[in-house]
């Protein structure tokens, strides 16, 4: 089966860039999606088809993909920005979702 | 933006099935495709398995083939997921998220724009 690999946990300042990486055999030939989602509340679509951002979602969210390895940038951390963050792909005829990562905004 | 309505049983007995139900708000749910995804308690999303709404046409993850039915009713508006042989591992919160999908070529593009509330169950005795 197809895996996608996060890191559990990130902690980031507010006010600095958070980084939260998503690793799985030849991602760069797969569209990359994330999803932010808080405490008690359904995922929120934030990143697709790699970098494109959902028309609702600020642009302190941006997101990329080289090698293997899909990175989702959260710039100007904000409290509001703590939550957990999982990458989704395509692979098979099946949806891969990343293991998430939670988002500490210390 | 389309919402998405759920609900089904809070707690089914270890053994028995569950069927929830999703709904969009206020339309039909064709031509779309509803996926099944769901988290387990403190844990990430797990995909279950698509259904179109306008044609039936289903497909399951292959760690729930043989307990997971995917079906639609008659009027396309509302989709169902029953899931059999219930363990307390299928402890968790069932969404459906709606499909919105591209082709480029060989590259296929895939995601989720829109999310039920989810329904809790709880499988206890």
């Amino acid at each position: 089966s197809y895996d996608l690999t996060q890191p559990p946990s990130v902690s980031v300042s507010p006010g600095q860039t958070a980084t939260i990486s998503c690793s799985g055999e030849n991602l760069a030939y797969k569209y990359v999606s994330w999803y932010q989602q808080r405490p008690g509340q359904s995922p929120l679509l934030v990143i697709y088809k790699d970098n494109k951002r959902p028309s609702r979602i600020p642009d302190r969210l941006s997101a990329s993909t080289s090698g293997n390895t899909a990175t989702l940038t959260i710039s100007g951390t904000q409290a509001v920005d703590e939550a957990d963050y999982f990458c989704q792909a395509w692979e098979s005829t099946s949806v891969v979702f990343g293991g998430g990562t939670k988002l500490t905004v210390l | 933006q389309v919402q998405f309505v759920q609900s089904g049983p809070d707690v089914v007995k270890p053994g028995a099935s569950v069927k929830i139900s999703c709904r969009a708000s206020g339309s039909t749910l064709t031509p779309n495709t509803l996926h099944w995804v769901r988290q387990n308690p403190g844990q990430g999303l797990e995909w279950m398995g698509w259904i179109n709404a306008a044609t039936g046409h289903s497909k399951i993850s292959q760690r729930f083939q043989g307990r997971v039915t995917l079906m639609k009713d008659t009027s396309a508006t509302t989709v169902f997921l029953e899931l059999s042989s219930l363990t307390s591992d299928d402890t968790a919160v069932y969404y459906c998220a709606r499909e919105v999908i591209e082709s480029f070529g060989e590259l296929l593009s895939l995601h989720f724009d829109s999310w039920g509330a989810g329904t809790r169950v709880t499988v206890s005795s």
